[in-house]
């Protein structure tokens, strides 16, 4: 079976602080995504990868980067957390054109 | 700019109905999908469907897709309780976008 995990399921952090959110992938999948979901919203793309070292924004990159040193590996930062970034990350990773598979998510939160 | 829109966005019924929902969308896509997610639980893929197809069948469920008309329905038969949650369609061309996703509760 397919497995994405992340760092943290809960996640409190300070206004202000740098944050790292990690999502490793088993499968070998070219395809990583990170998204973040809000009320009424859905999900949203903030950055997606095809390929290690290569990095695509998405539909809302302000304030985040992201880093994919490593195929299987690919982490969310945000430099200098504020409150409006409090959300539901999500990692996903898939094959070319394929299906993704999801992480449980980081529920983060920043006062 | 690209997106999906489901209808309804939100859609109570009983035990052992069926379910319908639908995706619309503005521009061409590659690809078309449906994802469920449970409350507390992450997203689970449901079904993909590819711009030259027009039917896919995945046990109780069955999607749709119009290309003509942008648009794509996902078909829940003999509704469980189990069903209950948020589904979503994700619209696949360069990159990938989801809609708002639709509430389904099903009644006991």
């Amino acid at each position: 079976d397919v497995k994405v995990t992340q760092s943290s399921r809960y996640l409190v952090k300070r206004t202000g602080e740098k944050v790292f959110l990690e999502c490793v992938q088993d499968m070998d999948h070219e395809n990583m995504f990170w998204y973040r979901q809000d009320p009424g919203l859905g999900l949203r793309l903030i950055y997606f990868s095809y390929d290690v070292k290569m990095k695509e924004k998405g539909d809302i990159p302000e304030g985040y980067s992201v880093s994919r040193e490593k195929k299987e590996r690919f982490s969310l930062i945000l430099e200098s957390a504020s409150t409006n970034q409090t959300s539901m990350y999500l990692c996903a990773s898939s094959s070319y054109r394929d299906e993704q598979y999801f992480g449980p998510g980081t529920r983060l939160t920043v006062t | 700019s690209q997106q999906g829109e489901e209808d309804p966005q939100a859609l109570s019924i009983q035990e052992g109905e069926n379910a319908t929902m639908n995706c619309s969308y503005k521009t061409s896509i590659n690809n078309l999908q449906w994802y469920r997610q449970n409350s507390g639980r992450g997203l689970v893929h449901l079904i993909l469907i590819r711009s030259n197809e027009r039917e896919k069948h995945s046990g109780r469920l069955r999607v749709t897709l119009d290309t003509s008309k942008k648009s794509s329905s996902l078909l829940i038969t003999a509704s469980r309780a189990a069903d209950t949650a948020s589904y979503f369609c994700a619209l696949e061309w360069d990159k990938i976008i989801f809609g708002k996703g639709t509430r389904l509760h099903i009644l006991p």
